[in-house]
């Protein structure tokens, strides 16, 4: 079944706790994002790759670090959280990138930074 | 730049009423448009998308929306709801010579009353 996984599904943690989401795809897609949703701001996008070893910031990329090192893989790292960053995560991916493509959505990851 | 607004953080209607979610956007190219649906505790689902064929658009569930460029507008309809449409509303836009892609707004809250 074609499909983005996240791990996990829920996390707690504590302020300065270095964390990793983990985020895969089976669909052999180029383009991977990772985006947060908080209530009355619908979705942003964090981090962005057009492929291996090609990422840039998207609007909120501050406190996030992520890498491409697979095709599969679009690992989000939060090297020392804090409580503004509690907030449901996803990751997405479509083929290659292109305005117009559909994008495929994993189904998330809640985060909360004590 | 892109960008979207989401008339109406909520909005109820009764089983077998009209839905009608609101949807302007703005960008400095031709657009193109998306609406995806989240359910509880779920990720993000393409509802429908607009990309540059025809002006109207038939999507899963009995959706449809509307391209109008004079409006600047997608706005997202069903004829009757039912009580499993009760969930989150998104409209994305993405520009075509952005390889940043989705842009979303802030969303929509659609609760269906029996």
């Amino acid at each position: 079944e074609a499909q983005v996984t996240q791990n996990p599904r829920y996390l707690i943690t504590v302020t300065g706790k270095k964390l990793t989401v983990t985020c895969s795809q089976n669909m052999n897609h180029e383009y991977m994002s990772w985006y947060r949703q908080d209530p009355g701001l619908g979705l942003r996008q964090i981090y962005y790759s057009m492929n291996v070893e090609a990422t840039d910031k998207g609007d909120v990329p501050e406190g996030y670090k992520v890498s491409r090192k697979e095709k599969r893989n679009f690992p989000l790292i939060l090297e020392s959280p804090s409580p503004n960053q509690t907030s449901l995560y996803f990751c997405a991916s479509s083929a290659k990138g292109l305005a117009g493509e559909t994008q495929y959505f994993g189904p998330g990851t809640r985060l909360l930074v004590l | 730049a892109q960008s979207v607004t989401q008339l109406g953080s909520h909005v109820s209607v009764s089983e077998g009423a009209l839905v009608l979610l609101r949807c302007n956007y703005s960008s400095s190219v031709p657009p193109y448009l998306f609406w995806y649906v989240q359910y509880p505790n779920q990720g993000l689902q393409l509802l429908l998308k607009y990309t540059s064929a025809a002006t109207l658009v038939k999507g899963i569930n009995g959706f449809e929306a509307e391209f109008k460029k004079s409006e600047t507008s997608f706005h997202l309809t069903k004829p009757s709801a039912h009580m499993s449409d009760a969930a989150e509303y998104f409209c994305a836009v993405s520009e075509a010579d952005s390889a940043r892609q989705l842009t979303f707004g802030s969303g929509t809250q659609l609760t269906v009353l029996p």
